[in-house]
């Protein structure tokens, strides 16, 4: 138990869904990340929120649509995705941008027919 | 794309220590080095973490270099249960741009 829980821990999808991945930290941290790891891949990093805000989109499809409501949650909005955005997406949080470790969720695992 | 370059796989006996290597040869004087693990089916979690001196936790040891273009993770009696993807990355203190990318590690297999 890392204090960082995802939801849900698989999701299966076509192409012209809507769906969310929900990212809750319980340890009063100021920074959540979501991270992207393909099959045979590094994990990638996606967005960064700090305090709140956006501070790092990295190159990442609009079809992809982050939202940090406050400084516990981060949703990931999914729209319109394509097979190759089949993934673990990973949730972290930190202390804040600049420090403290990363504490990692478990992961969602989605599938796009 | 990641600041640190690591082996793709690595060996250990069961019992032995272990030094997975990390080179990181433009790193800047801002950059604290992050070593993290991911067990299989699991998020990454947080190993060590150093600047300049050599550091010691309940899990493992890092040597930084005296130029600090590379470090060693020491993990001093491998277990099983230490196979694992293990991964370098740099961690700039003052939170901007390119650092937080993991690259793709070096995958530790421990046997009995």
């Amino acid at each position: 138990e890392t204090g960082v829980t995802q939801t849900p821990r698989h999701l299966v999808m076509g192409m012209t869904n809507k769906k969310s991945l929900k990212c809750e930290q319980h340890l009063g941290h100021n920074a959540m990340y979501w991270y992207k790891q393909s099959a045979k891949k590094p994990l990638e990093l996606m967005f960064v929120y700090n305090f709140k805000e956006q501070t790092e989109n990295n190159s990442v499809p609009s079809r992809f649509s982050p939202e940090c409501p406050n400084s516990s949650h981060l949703f990931l909005h999914l729209h319109t995705l394509q097979p190759e955005d089949s993934a673990l997406y990973l949730c972290a949080s930190s202390q804040d941008r600049r420090t403290g470790e990363l504490f990692f969720g478990e992961g969602s695992r989605l599938t796009v027919l | 794309d990641a600041k640190t370059t690591q082996p793709n796989s690595m060996e250990s006996n069961e019992e032995e220590p272990v030094h997975l290597p990390c080179n990181h040869s433009t790193i800047s004087g801002t950059d604290y080095i992050h070593w993290y693990r991911q067990l299989p089916s699991q998020g990454p979690e947080y190993v060590i973490h150093g600047l300049t001196s050599n550091v010691n936790n309940r899990m493992a040891s890092l040597a930084i270099a005296e130029d600090r273009k590379s470090s060693t993770l020491i993990l001093h009696r491998a277990t099983l249960r230490d196979a694992a993807v293990y991964y370098c990355i740099l961690r700039d203190v003052r939170g901007v741009g390119n650092d937080m990318r993991f690259g793709a590690g070096t995958r530790l297999t421990v046997k009995p």
